[in-house]
């Protein structure tokens, strides 16, 4: 089985501009959940998705959010951003999602200039 | 206070040593338990998951979780240099369909 896949890989933006991440989930798994990991902060719960519904959200502002397809593959978006945002987005899939263990693709490194 | 408290390390080591890794934690109601590895440039890799107080071992990998003293520990037997690594503990509470993670130990084993 093909494991997530995240695109891109890098991304370079500048403040005030808007990105788009991608997740493609394990295939038959239905629960996306998204994270942001940083050297000071560790792994922060961003959001979880499961057919097309958030179920949860962490404590992050309204500039960050996200949306899930019929097919389970997931996007996250990131508007006006901030030095601040200069980090590595990981995404992880499960089957339901419910206290299943959750299974990491290798993240997009996002760099704010 | 963090809810989840785990040692940054570095945590330095010679090949062939047990390794004991350690996260305490304050939250009473989280009931799943998971140990994850990373490798710099990779994402998290799942390592041991388990469900409640208890021990669970596979292959050189033994999980252990202390409800009572809100504690859990990862230990490594017989450890490489390919061990070298993060590794990062991760709970969660019944239908919360969100995971709290340690902010990782940095293990480096020593050829």
């Amino acid at each position: 089985k093909a494991g997530v896949t995240q695109t891109p890989r890098y991304l370079i933006k500048t403040r005030g501009q808007q990105v788009t991440l991608s997740c493609s989930p394990i295939s038959g798994h239905r629960s996306v959940s998204w994270y942001q990991q940083t050297p000071g902060q560790g792994l922060q719960f961003l959001f979880e998705y499961f057919s097309e519904t958030q179920r949860n959200k962490g404590n992050f502002p309204g500039r960050f959010s996200g949306r899930q397809f019929s097919n389970s593959r997931s996007e996250m978006n990131v508007s006006t951003l901030e030095l601040g945002d200069s980090a590595l987005y990981l995404c992880a899939s499960s089957e339901t999602g419910s206290n299943q263990p959750q299974h990491f693709g290798d993240g997009t490194r996002l760099s704010i200039l | 206070q963090k809810e989840v408290e785990q040692d940054p390390g570095p945590l330095s080591v010679p090949e062939g040593a047990i390794v004991s890794l350690n996260c305490t934690y304050s939250n009473s109601a989280f009931q799943y338990f998971m140990w994850y590895r990373q490798y710099s440039r990779k994402g998290p890799e799942l390592l041991m998951y388990t469900y409640s107080s208890g021990n669970k071992e596979d292959g050189r990998f033994t999980a252990q979780v202390d409800k009572s003293s809100k504690y859990i520990s990862l230990f490594i037997r017989d450890s490489q240099p390919s061990d070298s690594a993060t590794y990062l503990c991760a709970m969660s509470a019944i239908g919360t369909y969100k995971y709290i993670f340690g902010t990782g130990t940095r293990l480096k084993v020593l050829a």
